[in-house]
């Protein structure tokens, strides 16, 4: 099974600030890496597709970039909204389907 | 508007068994494929169990093959998960969440989640 690690495990900021999640797969897995926010008593929600497709109705400060085993997840200036947990999520071929382990973005 | 909506979760002692559904509305449900996922309190996400959109293909995570079943009933739109030989370490929400294929398998919407307990 395909392996995900994300890094780090937490990570305090400041509004405005620019943040940087990563994620790495065990093995290859082409752009076939989702991201997901999720806050506390929620249900997950998608922002990322296929490695760096924002998902429709998500702002446009989040982006995403990477290929192969390396990915990583942009937040270009943190808003109070965006103070929540991050999940990378494999989807290459056939289940089993891998998230990360989470990152958590807290409020410095 | 998409909707899915888990129920069937509750307390259940270890051994025991559990039957959760998940109504789908909104969407076409037999041209989709389903997940289950779980959460385990202040844990992070685990995908359990996929099955395809005719119901002929189906995965399960390590951790609950042999003791669960994934399925789906057409006509009534829902997705089920049916649950033995439950353990404590099978304590979670449960999320019944769909697969869009034509975002990379990403899972576009999920539903409340439904909390099972497994304790004596």
């Amino acid at each position: 099974d395909i392996q995900m690690t994300q890094s780090p495990s937490s990570l305090s900021a400041s509004v405005g600030d620019r943040v940087t999640i990563t994620c790495r797969a065990s093995q290859s897995i082409s752009t076939f890496l989702n991201w997901y926010q999720q806050k506390p008593g929620k249900a997950p929600k998608v922002l990322i597709y296929g490695a760096s497709s924002l998902q429709s109705g998500v702002p446009s400060r989040f982006s995403g970039s990477g290929s192969g085993t390396d990915f990583t997840l942009t937040i270009s200036s943190l808003q109070p909204e965006d103070f929540a947990t991050y999940y990378c999520q494999q989807s290459y071929t056939t289940p089993p389907y891998t998230f990360g382990q989470g990152t958590k973005l807290e409020i410095k | 508007e998409v909707h899915l909506v888990e129920s069937g979760g509750g307390l259940v002692q270890p051994g025991g068994s559990l039957r959760l559904s998940c109504a789908a509305s909104g969407f076409t449900f037999s041209n989709y494929e389903m997940n289950w996922v779980r959460q385990a309190p202040g844990k992070g996400l685990e995908w359990v169990a996929y099955i395809s959109s005719s119901g002929n293909t189906r995965y399960y995570a390590d951790s609950v093959k042999g003791r669960f079943t994934i399925s789906t009933d057409n006509a009534k739109n829902s997705l089920y998960l049916q649950m033995n030989s439950l353990r404590a370490e099978d304590t979670a929400v449960y999320y019944c969440a769909r697969i869009d294929y034509s975002r990379g398998w990403c899972v576009d919407y999920w539903g409340q989640g439904t909390l099972v307990t497994v304790s004596s």
